[in-house]
């Protein structure tokens, strides 16, 4: 199985600042690497996919980068509604696997 | 706009068989792969397998108890999973997988259904 590496597991942070989130293969993924916004009793949202492109409807502000085994969602300018858990996934091989999480909390 | 809904019963005894269906509306259950995921409590997301047509593709930590299949006539995916136990207590989400398009779209996991709370208690 590919394992996912998120760090770090959980962040405070304040609205307006820069958070970045990482996440590492544990083998090259090539571009096969997709994020996801999960709020309490909700399913996850598809923000980027393959590294680096938006989904449609989610803000600019979100942006991914990377290709192999080193990935980075970033969000510039932090809003209310972005505190949530953040998770990568990675397409590129069976059993599909996801990183552990990271929660970004209010500071 | 797809909608993807799960249902099933919410409580299973331990060692029978969990049973969930879900129903796709607004769209065609063709020419997508179909997924289901679970998050057991305050923890992670784990796949399950996914369908496309009559291929199927399993996880090997469920492959033995694990069976996907699809009803084109009704647009719906079901998950049958056996001799469950505790541990299979979670969040199960039925999940549309864009593991059919080209790799420009990651195969990621694009509409979800709200997902459905089954627990496994006597």
């Amino acid at each position: 199985d590919i394992q996912m590496t998120q760090s770090p597991s959980s962040l405070s942070a304040s609205v307006g600042d820069r958070v970045t989130i990482t996440c590492r293969a544990s083998q090259s993924i090539s571009s096969y690497l997709n994020w996801y916004q999960q709020k309490p009793g909700k399913a996850p949202k598809l923000l980027i996919y393959a590294a680096s492109s938006l989904q449609s409807g989610v803000p600019s502000r979100f942006s991914g980068s990377g290709s192999g085994t080193d990935f980075t969602l970033a969000i510039s300018s932090l809003q209310p509604e972005d505190f949530a858990t953040y998770y990568c996934h990675q397409g590129y091989g069976t059993p599909r696997t996801f990183g552990q999480g990271t929660k970004v909390e209010i500071k | 706009q797809v909608h993807l809904q799960e249902s099933g019963p919410g409580l299973v005894k331990p060692s029978e068989t969990l049973s969930l269906t879900c129903t796709i509306s607004g769209g065609s259950i063709s020419n997508y792969y179909w997924s289901w995921i679970r998050q057991p409590p305050g923890k992670g997301l784990e796949w399950i397998g996914h369908i496309y047509y009559a291929s199927t593709n399993y996880n090997p930590s469920l492959k033995s108890r694990v069976t996907i299949s699809l009803d084109t006539s009704n647009n719906q995916f079901s998950l049958k999973l056996t001799s469950v136990t505790a541990a299979d207590t979670a969040v199960y989400f039925c999940v549309r997988d864009l593991s059919s398009y080209s790799a420009g779209h990651g195969y990621a996991f694009d509409v979800w259904g709200q997902g459905t709370m089954v627990t496994v208690s006597s």
